[in-house]
């Protein structure tokens, strides 16, 4: 079964460096995924997909604190000099034939 | 410039009928996969139905049998039909534009659907 599995929460320093992780089920290691963030009260905005040889493409207009890389089954995002805008929810997203699988999301606190 | 535009949400009562717009801008929606999601209030986000730019459609088991995605090529317009709603439907939707490569790379602002009596 294709699931995505996120830490509940996260949280960094004003101008820190924070990596974000998103795990693949067994099985599953090759996948790519897309991670998405959505600010408070916002809707998802679409950030970057990534690929498991850690190649990533970014979406319009996200700023190169952005950055993505994969190990294994793992896919990582990290954001360095965090601002107070990056706090936010991450979802990480993945897909097969006829299936559509969202991580349960990293609450990102900046303090 | 790519934009999804949402319409259709509302209150809506237990048993009920409701069918959400998604009007497509920038881009064809026949030529591209379309996604529905949504997020329960204080929840994640939860994928509910594709539909394929080759018309293959999928479901969600939450919502298969009483949910039906469809699009309209003319208009540029995707949709879902929601019947036979219960409380747990109860949930922003949002249209998504859906790239097998990328993955969902551009959203709707979304339109709430509450169920309630």
């Amino acid at each position: 079964q294709l699931v995505l599995t996120q830490s509940p929460s996260a949280s960094a320093s004003l101008g820190a460096s924070v990596k974000l992780t998103c795990t693949l089920s067994s099985g599953h290691s090759s996948y790519a995924i897309a991670w998405h963030q959505q600010q408070p009260e916002k809707g998802p905005r679409y950030l970057m997909n990534l690929n498991s040889d850690g190649s990533h493409s970014k979406g319009d207009g996200i700023p190169d604190r952005f950055s993505g890389s994969s190990s294994g089954a793992e896919r990582y995002l990290t954001i360095s000099s965090l601002q107070s805008e990056d706090e936010a929810d991450y979802y990480c997203q993945t897909w097969g034939t006829g299936i559509r699988v969202f991580g349960g999301g990293t609450k990102l606190t900046v303090l | 410039e790519v934009q999804l535009v949402e319409t259709g949400g509302g209150l809506i009562q237990p048993g009920g009928s409701l069918r959400l717009s998604c009007a497509a801008s920038g881009f064809t929606v026949s030529s591209n996969h379309m996604t529905w999601v949504r997020q329960a209030p204080g929840k994640g986000l939860e994928w509910v139905s594709v539909i394929y730019s080759g018309g293959s459609i999928y479901y969600a088991d939450s919502v298969k049998g009483r949910f039906t995605i469809s699009r309209d090529n003319s208009k540029n317009m995707l949709y879902l039909q929601m019947n036979s709603l219960r409380a747990e439907d109860t949930a922003v939707y949002y249209c998504a534009r859906d790239n097998s490569v990328a993955g969902i790379d551009h959203w709707g602002q979304g339109t709430l659907v509450t169920v309630s009596t």
